[in-house]
């Protein structure tokens, strides 16, 4: 139980392309869903917190126009990078926070999408 | 807000050793999460263990355990007889109940040389 799918798990682009990752909780709903972006050799940012049915709460620093995320449903987050240039380079991962009772805050991550714009 | 300090960068040992990761936390909370994700090569965290701050009980799994000494703001993780499939990086992550998100420490670095 308890598995978060990420897709694309890879994407390769060019400069001021739009990227959009999907996040998805396969076994449970999940309420609130995060994105982190992770550079290599550190640790996990949290860019954003997703909650279903109302806008993203985005960490300091982290552009709401540049990131786009999107929480339609209980299962789904999107998250859309657009214009997208070579600093946005990064592996970007999601989780999702169970919302069954006694799941207590944990958090179950997705594979990680890789991407690395030209 | 949540601090945490795994000051232990990357740590080195020889399959069979025995290894614990220190984490250190700082909160103002009275009542707290705190958990321990291990993030293979491949990229994925996988959740190891969440602890709630009132209980105090060490934790057993398997090869892996759990020290939390709420007095001195530690919850150590210590893996017995370790194996090449434990090498990870390793990370320490309170919940900060301001955020409702978890606060992820620098991680540590474990290399288990066959």
């Amino acid at each position: 139980g308890a598995v978060v799918s990420q897709h694309p798990s890879w994407v390769i682009c060019k400069s001021g392309t739009s990227v959009k990752i999907e996040c998805r909780s396969l076994d449970f709903q999940a309420t609130t869903m995060f994105w982190y972006r992770q550079f290599p050799k550190q640790s996990l940012m949290l860019m954003a917190t997703s909650n279903e049915g109302s806008k993203a709460t985005y960490e300091q620093g982290v552009e709401k126009d540049k990131f786009l995320i999107n929480h339609a449903s209980l299962t789904l987050s999107t998250l859309t990078v657009t214009s997208a240039h070579p600093e946005d380079s990064s592996f970007y991962i999601c989780s999702a926070r169970d919302a069954g009772q006694g799941a207590g805050e944990t958090q179950y991550f997705g594979p990680g999408t890789r991407l690395l714009v030209l | 807000a949540q601090k945490v300090t795994q000051a232990q960068t990357e740590i080195s040992v020889v399959e069979k050793e025995d290894v614990t990761l220190d984490c250190v936390y700082e909160t103002r909370d009275t009542t707290y999460y705190l958990f321990w994700y291990k993030q293979p090569p491949s990229g994925e965290l996988v959740f190891l263990i969440r602890r709630n701050s009132f209980d105090e009980q060490n934790e057993i799994s398997g090869r892996y355990s759990w020290n939390f000494q709420k007095s001195t703001s530690s919850f150590n993780f210590t893996i017995t007889a370790s194996q090449v499939v434990d090498s990870a990086v390793y990370f320490c992550a309170p919940f900060d109940t301001g955020r409702r998100a978890l606060t992820f420490g620098s991680g540590t670095r474990l290399q288990v040389q066959p």
